[in-house]
């Protein structure tokens, strides 16, 4: 049974650029939420998604933006990247919604590190 | 507005002694407290939740409404503990999920 992968694993954008990062979830999971880990701010929490639908947001800006698709691979985007927006991306999937207090657990992918110079 | 605080950045403990990692938090309503833990190049994983009210690895934590605390403590630190924990809270209804900035445990032998 694949896990969650994401793509790609690592990227080195400008600032000013918009990048595209891609979570795609265990077979059957509905449930995917994003997180961002940096070693000055820890992890924080962006959004979650459940079939298809915005269920949570975090504190980011506007710029951080996400959608799901029916097969329930989630994309999280970022416009007008900033030196601060450095950070490893996680993403998790669950069956079922509520994030990392989802009923049904959750596994996280392996991340994508984002670098903006 | 929900807040999870984490005194310590870096705690040390050596073998066998006790450890306690100390999670304050505010919000106004019922809160449910969870924490976690990031082995060294290991994905996250949920330890404990306040309402399991289970023992994992030997840790445990209580929930203390009226310190607004959430503190996890283990009897006799393994070497095998040291890792990243992290204190989260997340607001009633579903709201979304805030964490602590976390603590480093280092257990020495």
């Amino acid at each position: 049974k694949a896990g969650v992968t994401q793509t790609p694993r690592y990227l080195i954008k400008t600032r000013g650029q918009q990048v595209t990062l891609s979570c795609s979830p265990i077979s059957g999971h509905r449930s995917v939420s994003w997180y961002q880990q940096t070693p000055g701010q820890g992890l924080q929490f962006l959004f979650e998604y459940f079939s298809e639908t915005q269920r949570n947001k975090g504190n980011f800006p506007g710029r951080f933006s996400g959608r799901q698709f029916s097969n329930s691979r989630s994309e999280m985007n970022v416009s007008t990247l900033e030196l601060g927006d450095s950070a490893l991306y996680l993403c998790a999937s669950s069956l079922g919604p509520g994030g990392l207090a989802s009923n049904y657990g959750y596994t996280f992918g392996s991340g994508t590190r984002l670098t903006v110079v | 507005a929900q807040r999870v605080t984490q005194p310590e950045k870096l705690l040390s403990v050596f073998k066998g002694a006790p450890v306690e990692l100390k999670c304050n938090y505010s919000y106004s309503g019922s809160p449910e407290l969870f924490w976690y833990v990031q082995y060294s190049r290991q994905r996250l994983q949920l330890l404990l939740r306040h309402i399991s009210r289970e023992s994992i690895k030997g840790f445990t934590a209580d929930l203390n409404k009226g310190e607004t605390s959430f503190h996890l403590k283990k009897p006799f630190a393994q070497e095998e503990d040291s890792a990243m924990y992290y204190c989260a809270l997340r607001g009633g209804g579903g709201q979304n999920f805030v964490f602590g900035p976390g603590t480093r445990l280092s257990v020495l032998p």
